[in-house]
C-alpha cells in the first residue's frame, strides 16, 4: 500500500513554544490530508483537513489559531502547535488517500507523540 | 451524523483460535468500510477496504464481510498469533463526504 511518513514520531517542548509535525505521502500525491488527535484508549477525533494550496477546513471546537495547518505542496502537510500548553500533550496521526479521499483506501502516518511540559 | 460502534471492547483469546469482530453504523449510505489496525503508540496500518459494492474482502488470514443494508461489518481473523495482538478499528465515510468516521475500537490479546 501507499506510504505516509509523519515526523518527528516524539516530542517534548516547554509550555508556551511551538511545535510543528510534518506528514509526507511518500509514493503518490495527495492533494487532501487529514489530521487528527488520539486521547488514551479514545479512538481518533478529526482536527481538520488539509487542503493543497488552500486554506484548512477545520472541525467544530478546534482552535485554528492553536492549530496552524499548511499544505503547500502535493505531498507535505504540517501541523503547528502554536504556544503549546500541556492540554495540548496527546498523540497526534496524519492521513492521506491515494486518489481522491472520496471512496478510496485512507492512509495513516505512524503518529507524534506530543508531551508539554 | 455516522455513528459507528464496534463491539466488544475487548477480547483475549487462545492463540489458534478464530477472531470475529463486529462494527455496526448507523447511516448506511455509504463509499467503503476500512479496517485498520493499531499497535499500541503507533499510527494506524489499512487492513481491508470494502467498497459499498462488494460483499466481502480478503487478505491472507483476514476475512471482511459487508452487510451495507443493516449497517454491519464484520472482521474475521482465522488461526489467530499473539502477533495479532493489537486494537482493530472500523471507519466508515458517509456518501456525501469523505471524512471517516471510526469506531472505538476492539482491543484484542492473542495469549500464547
Amino acid at each position: 500500500g501507499a506510504v505516509v511518513s509523519q515526523h518527528p514520531s516524539r516530542v517534548i517542548c516547554k509550555s508556551g513554544t511551538s511545535v510543528k509535525i510534518e506528514c509526507r505521502s511518500l509514493d503518490f500525491q495527495a492533494t487532501t490530508m487529514f489530521w487528527y488527535r488520539q486521547f488514551p484508549k479514545q479512538s481518533l477525533m478529526l482536527m481538520a483537513t488539509s487542503n493543497e494550496g488552500s486554506k484548512a477546513t477545520y472541525e467544530q471546537g478546534v482552535e485554528k489559531d492553536k492549530f496552524l495547518i499548511n499544505h503547500a505542496s502535493l505531498t507535505l502537510s504540517t501541523l503547528t502547535v502554536t504556544s503549546a500548553h500541556p492540554e495540548d500533550s496527546s498523540f497526534y496521526i496524519c492521513s492521506a488517500n491515494s486518489g481522491t479521499p472520496f471512496g478510496t483506501e485512507a492512509f495513516f502516518g505512524q503518529g507524534t507523540r506530543l508531551t508539554v511540559v | 451524523k455516522q455513528e459507528v460502534t464496534q463491539i466488544p471492547a475487548a477480547l483475549s483469546v487462545p492463540e489458534g483460535e478464530n477472531l470475529v469482530l463486529n462494527c455496526s453504523f448507523t447511516d448506511s449510505a455509504i463509499y467503503n468500510l476500512q479496517w485498520f489496525r493499531q499497535d499500541p503508540g503507533k499510527g494506524l496500518t489499512s487492513l481491508l477496504l470494502i467498497q459499498s459494492s462488494q460483499r466481502e474482502q480478503t487478505s491472507g488470514r483476514l476475512n471482511a464481510s459487508l452487510d451495507k443494508s443493516s449497517g454491519r461489518s464484520t472482521l474475521y481473523i482465522a488461526a489467530s498469533q499473539p502477533g495479532d495482538s493489537a486494537t482493530y478499528l472500523c471507519a466508515v465515510p458517509p456518501s456525501n463526504d469523505y471524512k471517516l468516521s471510526f469506531g472505538a475500537g476492539t482491543t484484542v490479546t492473542v495469549r500464547a
